[in-house]
């Protein structure tokens, strides 16, 4: 079926440096959405996106939706500790459209931050 | 406003034991999910219901049932528990109607880790 490939799955950075996750679809996707998973917490939805080549930020996070809509971008920008949690891209290819809103949730990013 | 409230947060089954997750929202949302939560395997969607009344099959729905009587409510069932049944549940609702707007954003309960020995 349908897969939302996610890299990396894990990084680790110093405080203060930047962090990049990547989403890769195989097939064109009518939009993307970013959800944040704190430990132990539940994911909570950060930003979608829905043009091609749209780009938006939120203070230190840059998203980013590629030209052809099968790849999609977060970058923080100088990390803390409170980044600190598991990313995960959502898709809704454009078959899963109409009435059901369905969600592919790619395998997630988790992010560790050393202070 | 509580948003999406899952009940229990913590169980432990033994193999074979049937169990109800119950997700209640009260954002009057039209849609629901169940996912399940594996370590690697991010979020894989059980079942949804797009509306008080319906329910239809999602990635993973061998051994579970659900039931959406009420528009408020969902419940997950696991009619006879197994060891591969141990995750974390989570429920989520959305207002949802095609389109990109605002209605697509899912909203998730804090989940129910469930342990089956």
């Amino acid at each position: 079926g349908q897969q939302v490939m996610q890299i990396p799955q894990y990084q680790h950075v110093q405080e203060g440096e930047d962090f990049t996750t990547y989403c890769n679809s195989s097939t064109t996707l009518s939009n993307i959405q970013w959800y944040k998973q704190r430990p132990g917490g539940h994911p909570v939805f950060l930003i979608q996106l829905v043009k091609s080549g749209e780009v938006k930020k939120q203070k230190r996070l840059t998203f980013q939706f590629g030209e052809a809509k099968k790849n999609s971008s977060l970058h923080i920008t100088a990390t803390q500790t409170t980044d600190v949690g598991t990313y995960f891209c959502a898709a809704r290819p454009p078959f899963y459209g109409g009435a059901t809103n369905k969600l592919i949730f790619g395998t997630g990013t988790l992010l560790a931050v050393q202070p | 406003n509580a948003g999406v409230t899952q009940t229990p947060k913590f169980r432990v089954l033994k193999t074979g034991q049937s169990m109800t997750l119950l997700c209640a929202q009260d954002m009057n949302h039209e849609y629901m999910y169940w996912y399940r939560q594996d370590p690697g395997m991010g979020l894989r969607l059980i079942h949804y219901s797009v509306g008080e009344g319906t329910t239809a099959k999602g990635e993973v729905p061998d051994g579970y049932n659900v039931s959406r009587l009420k528009k408020q409510n969902f419940l997950l069932g696991l009619e006879s528990a197994a060891p591969s049944q141990t995750s974390v549940y989570f429920c989520a609702s959305s207002a949802g109607t095609s389109g990109v707007g605002a209605k697509n954003i899912q909203y998730f309960g804090a989940g129910t880790r469930l342990s089956v020995l």
